[in-house]
């Protein structure tokens, strides 16, 4: 089945404490990104990567680190988690930059 | 700042009603326009991508219009039902940037 699989879904945390968020898609997309959602507010693109080894900024980029070292996985790093980095995460992907997105199924962070 | 914004942010139809709304963004360099539906505890799906001024697309009852030079895109839904009722989000790509924004979304009530 052609997916876009993000881990894990829920995840709580303490402030300063590294982790990573997965994300792997099956389909062979060559544009993955990743978003935050908050409430009031579009999905916000944090980055977003064009193959592999490029990659680059979007709009919300303070706090977050990622890498495209092989096609399917864009892994999403936060190497010191603050309590505003709380939100609702999706990894998404797409065939090339002017296909629809393909979303995962979100991971809910909570940092305290 | 790129705006996209989605009139109105929430709506209540009655069953059977046809509804319609309306997401605005710059009309300078403008590249495609993303419709999406994310119903609660999903993730958002594709609707619609749209690149020409004055296209349209239809999936079964819900449709869109775009246009490109006044910088607007409706979408219709035809006989709404309850199923339909769900978060519809627009999002704009301009000419030579990969990246997506999004505006906040509609939130349709459809009431049985």
């Amino acid at each position: 089945e052609a997916q876009v699989t993000q881990n894990p879904r829920y995840l709580i945390t303490v402030t300063g404490k590294k982790l990573t968020v997965t994300c792997s898609q099956n389909m062979n997309h060559e544009y993955m990104s990743w978003y935050r959602q908050d409430p009031g507010l579009g999905l916000r693109q944090i980055y977003y990567s064009m193959n592999v080894e490029v990659t680059d900024k979007g709009d919300v980029p303070e706090g977050y680190k990622v890498s495209r070292k092989e096609k399917r996985n864009f892994p999403l790093i936060l190497e010191s988690p603050s309590p505003n980095q709380t939100s609702l995460y999706f990894c998404a992907s797409s065939l090339s930059f002017d296909s629809p997105l393909h979303f995962g199924n979100g991971t809910r962070l909570t940092v305290t | 700042i790129l705006n996209v914004e989605q009139s109105p942010q929430s709506l209540h139809v009655q069953e059977g009603d046809s509804t319609n709304f309306t997401c605005s963004f710059p009309s300078s360099n403008f590249y495609a326009l993303h419709w999406y539906r994310w119903e609660t505890a999903k993730s958002p799906e594709a609707l619609f991508v749209m690149t020409l001024n004055g296209d349209e697309k239809k999936k079964g009852r819900i449709s869109a219009t775009l246009n490109t030079k006044e910088g607007y895109s409706y979408l219709y839904i035809k006989g709404s039902q309850p199923e339909d009722s769900a978060t519809y989000l627009c999002a704009y790509r301009m000419d030579s940037s990969y990246k997506l924004i999004f505006g906040s979304g509609t939130r349709l009530l459809v009431r049985p």
